[in-house]
C-alpha cells in the first residue's frame, strides 16, 4: 500500500516569513494529493489539493508543488500569519482508492510573533 | 449547504462494550469514509462506503465494521472495545467514490471515544 512521509514534524517561523512542508509518497499510481489544516480540537480542513496531471497550484498565500518523478510534493505558505498556526497533514490516494487517503504524520506549524 | 455532521461528539465506554457512531454526509455526497486519529498513529483509514456498499477497507480488525443507508448516512460499529480504541473517529464525505479523478473529502467534527 501507499506510504507517505512528512517533514518536518515541527516548524517554527517568524510571522511574515515563508513556511515549506515536504512529503514523499511510495505508490507511483497515486494521483491525488490533498493538504489538510487541523487546528486544535477541530476537524481537518482541506486547504489545497493537486492532481497528478499538474505540477503546481496556487491559492493566494498557499501553493503546492508536485514532482511525480521524485514522488514528492510540498506545501508553501508565504507571508505567514498567526492564524496559520496549526497542524498540517499531507495525503495521497491512488487511482483505485483502495486504501483511502494515506496521511503523513503531520507538521505542527508555529508562527512566532 | 450543511457540512458533515457526526454524533455523538463524545463517548465514554468501558472495555468489552460496543459502540455505534453516526455520520451524515454533505447533501448530495454519496461516499463516506471513516478514519481513526490517535496521537501515536495519526490519521488511519478504516473503510469507505459508496452506494450502501463497502468499497474499501483499511488494516483494522474485524471488530470495526460499518454500513451505509440509502440516504448515504453511515454508521460505524466497534465491538468488544479495547483501551487502544480510544481515539478521535472522523468521517469524511465526498461527492463520488475515490477513483482516477480523486475527489475532495470533507471531514466531520469527529467523535471522541474514550475507553476505560
Amino acid at each position: 500500500g501507499e506510504n507517505v512521509e512528512q517533514h518536518p514534524s515541527t516548524l517554527s517561523v517568524q510571522e511574515g516569513d515563508s513556511a515549506v512542508i515536504k512529503c514523499t509518497y511510495s505508490d507511483s499510481a497515486s494521483n491525488y494529493f490533498p493538504w489538510y489544516k487541523q487546528e486544535l480540537g477541530k476537524r481537518p480542513q482541506l486547504i489545497i489539493d493537486i492532481r497528478s496531471n499538474v505540477g503546481e497550484k496556487k491559492d493566494q498565500r498557499i501553493a503546492v508543488t508536485l514532482n511525480k518523478t521524485a514522488k514528492h510534493f510540498s506545501l508553501h505558505i508565504t507571508e505567514t500569519q498567526p492564524e496559520d498556526s496549526a497542524v498540517y497533514f499531507c495525503a495521497a490516494i491512488s487511482g483505485g482508492g483502495a486504501d483511502g487517503l494515506t496521511f503523513g504524520k503531520g507538521t505542527h506549524l508555529i508562527i512566532q510573533p | 449547504k450543511a457540512g458533515v455532521t457526526q454524533t455523538p461528539r463524545y463517548l465514554i465506554k468501558t472495555r468489552g462494550q460496543q459502540v455505534t457512531l453516526s455520520c451524515s454526509p454533505i447533501s448530495g455526497h454519496r461516499s463516506v469514509s471513516w478514519y481513526q486519529q490517535t496521537p501515536g498513529q495519526g490519521l488511519q483509514f478504516l473503510f469507505e462506503y459508496f452506494s450502501e456498499t463497502q468499497r474499501n477497507k483499511g488494516n483494522f480488525p474485524g471488530r470495526f465494521s460499518g454500513r451505509q443507508f440509502s440516504n448515504s448516512r453511515s454508521e460505524m460499529n466497534v465491538s468488544t472495545l479495547e483501551l487502544g480504541d480510544s481515539a478521535l473517529y472522523l468521517c469524511a464525505s465526498s461527492l463520488v467514490a475515490g477513483g482516477p479523478s480523486g475527489n475532495e473529502q470533507f471531514f466531520g467534527p469527529g467523535t471522541r471515544l474514550t475507553v476505560l
